[in-house]
Parts: structure tokens; sequence; C-alpha cells
């Protein structure tokens, strides 16, 4: 069992739908990312957090440490949104990411 | 901005070659580390760096090994390739130990193997 799950794996809405995308993961960690990946493109990091939520533009991430789950939301999603999201998490004491593999998400005009 | 470059987009082999996929980071960073991605198994650690000549094996650090000869550039090496190492491979960077410090992703270098 991976230490990081995500879902759903794919997902399809029509532009301008709400988008929430989960990620769980199994162990103690100090941090978790949210990064962005389009085809054929490099991955960006959209989000890193401990704890709490953050908001950046139409995008929200929420993490709960108790029940070890964090949300990527999109407001009024966009084509211009549809990319692989991808959630990776920093164990205690340890310089390495362990990663989900990944939600892929379309968004229909 | 953090600039992370790899060495090319696009790289075809042969079996048995001994491919070199290189890695620089600007930003001065401790840390490096070099990732494949394959579909339906994310992104998988090969080897990591935190500082100058120090290297440490990640989870597949099979058939590959690192160089880091100089803060900026990391280098994978393949010391004869298979056809099992096409995939895309991905070099990061970040900042120093003993934080969760975000990692900077380069685009990425697909590698096929013939």
């Amino acid at each position: 069992k991976n230490e990081v799950e995500q879902s759903p794996q794919n997902l399809t809405a029509q532009e301008g739908e709400f988008i929430t995308i989960n990620c769980s993961y199994s162990v103690g960690i100090s941090a978790l990312h949210w990064l962005q990946q389009h085809p054929g493109g490099g991955i960006v990091s959209l989000f890193m957090l401990s704890s709490g939520k953050k908001k950046h533009g139409r995008l929200i991430a929420t993490i709960n440490i108790q029940e070890k789950h964090s949300s990527l939301h999109i407001t009024a999603s966009h084509p211009r949104d549809s990319a692989v999201y991808i959630c990776a998490v920093h164990l205690f004491g340890n310089e390495k990411l362990t990663f989900g593999t990944g939600t892929r998400l379309t968004i229909i005009p | 901005d953090v600039k992370v470059t790899q060495s090319s987009r696009y790289l075809v082999k042969r079996t048995g070659e001994k491919v070199f996929l290189e890695c620089v980071q600007d930003m001065d960073h401790e840390n490096m580390f070099w990732y494949r991605q394959d579909p339906g198994l994310g992104l998988r650690l090969i080897y990591f760096s935190y500082d100058v000549k120090m290297k440490e094996k990640g989870d597949i650090p099979e058939g590959y090994s690192v160089s880091r000869e100089k803060k900026e550039r990391f280098s994978l090496i393949l010391e004869s390739a298979s056809t099992n190492q096409t995939s895309m491979y991905l070099c990061a960077s970040s900042g120093s130990s003993g934080a969760p410090y975000e990692q900077y992703f380069g685009p990425g270098t697909r590698l096929t193997v013939t």
C-alpha cells in the first residue's frame, strides 16, 4: 500500500465546475505539497502546507493533520487547469518527498 | 526565479550505451534530486545529494549512478542503458537541510532506450 494515496485517479469536468482532489497519507509528516504538471511539461509547486488552509487565486489547499488528509480545490475551473495534480509529503526529519501517483484533471470547454 | 535546467528534453539511446543526464540549478541549493516518472507509478527517487560529493541512494538506485562535483550541477549516469530505463527523468533542487523546503523541478528529459 502506498504511503500517499490520491483520489480520483482521473477526473473530467465541465468548465466552471468546482473541483476537489483528495490526498490521504498514512505516516507522520512535517509538510505536504501540491504540485501541478502540464502535458510534456515540468512540475510546478502550487502549495506547501503543514496546517490549516492556503489560497492562491482560484486554488485552495487544506490539510487536516489529525485525519492525515488534504484536499486541493479549484473554483470556477477552466480548460487551462487541465493537468496532472500530484500530492507529495515530507516525512519527519527527511529531506525526501514521497509522492502520490497523481490525478489527471481534464476540463472540457 | 529559481531555475533548474536539464541538458536534454528528449534523448534516444541504444541498449548498452552509457548515458549522462545533466542538471544545473542557479539558486545555490544544497539538495538536489533525480527522479524517474512512469505511468501509474508516480515519481520515484533514484538518488539525491545534500552537498558536493555527497550522495544517498533513493528508492530505485539500481542501474544508476550520480556525480556532484560542483554545487550547482548534479549528473545522473546510466552505466549501461536498458530498455526498462525508458522513462521521464526529472531533476529537482531545494534549500538547506533541516526543514521541509519546497523542491524546484526541471523540465524533464524523456529518455527512450531502444
